[in-house]
């Protein structure tokens, strides 16, 4: 079946630092992906999103590139700071396929002081 | 706005009971979405709804497993009887129009079966 799959599942990175965390899918027909953070006890929270005709978005200190060459997605955290320690899920959209959003497996992203 | 709104946070209990978990969507939201967490497998979808009506329940696990949306503001996920692998943190989220802006999610029922 469909999949959307992470590489890494723990990134450590130093407070200060950029952070890049990737993602691979598998669906070829998707035409829109989103960047979930999820803090310990919450909900899955929107970051940012990215439509299929885009290979670049950019947001208050994150950014999401896009190849659909290769597909993958990858999310880049700029400056990251100890409030950015969470998991980071990237989720697709297929189209066609309604309203339903297909997530990755999520990786830990971990600030170090 | 509040949000959507789960309720409750936490359950426990024992194996064989029934067990309903709610959901209130953010006012407006015509989607809505019941998910499970697990460390094994992650984000699944159960099922979602669409102007209270099931759309795709294609990943409700079994028979145990139902799901009602008898108005805009009211959902439910039921679990009759509760296994000990049910245990997992169950999400609602809902949407607006085709989610274009993605989901909104609840705080989620961390349930335990015992």
């Amino acid at each position: 079946g469909e999949s959307v799959g992470l590489h890494l599942p723990t990134l450590s990175v130093q407070e200060g630092d950029n952070s890049i965390i990737n993602c691979a899918y598998s669906n070829s027909a998707s035409d829109y992906f989103i960047w979930y953070k999820q803090e310990s006890g919450k909900g899955p929270q929107f970051i940012i999103d990215i439509r299929s005709n885009m290979d670049k978005r950019q947001g208050q200190r994150v950014t999401v590139l896009l190849n659909k060459t290769v597909k993958h997605l990858s999310l880049q955290i700029a400056a990251t700071q100890p409030g950015d320690s969470a998991v980071y899920f990237c989720a697709e959209n297929g189209a066609g396929g309604g309203n339903k959003l297909t997530f990755g497996t999520g990786t830990q992203l971990k600030v170090e002081l | 706005d509040a949000g959507v709104i789960q309720s409750p946070r936490h359950e426990v209990t024992e194996m064989g009971q029934e067990v309903t978990l709610r959901c209130k969507p953010i006012s407006g939201h015509d989607y809505l979405f019941w998910y499970r967490q697990t460390m094994m497998r992650g984000l699944e979808l159960l099922i979602y709804f669409n102007n209270n009506v099931p759309i795709d329940d294609s990943g409700m696990p079994e028979d145990r497993f139902s799901a009602k949306m008898p108005n805009a503001s009211f959902s439910t996920l039921k679990i009759q009887p509760s296994e000990p692998r049910d245990s997992a943190v169950y999400f609602c989220a809902s949407s607006q129009g085709t989610g274009r802006r993605g989901y909104t999610f609840g705080s989620g029922t961390r349930l335990t079966v015992v």
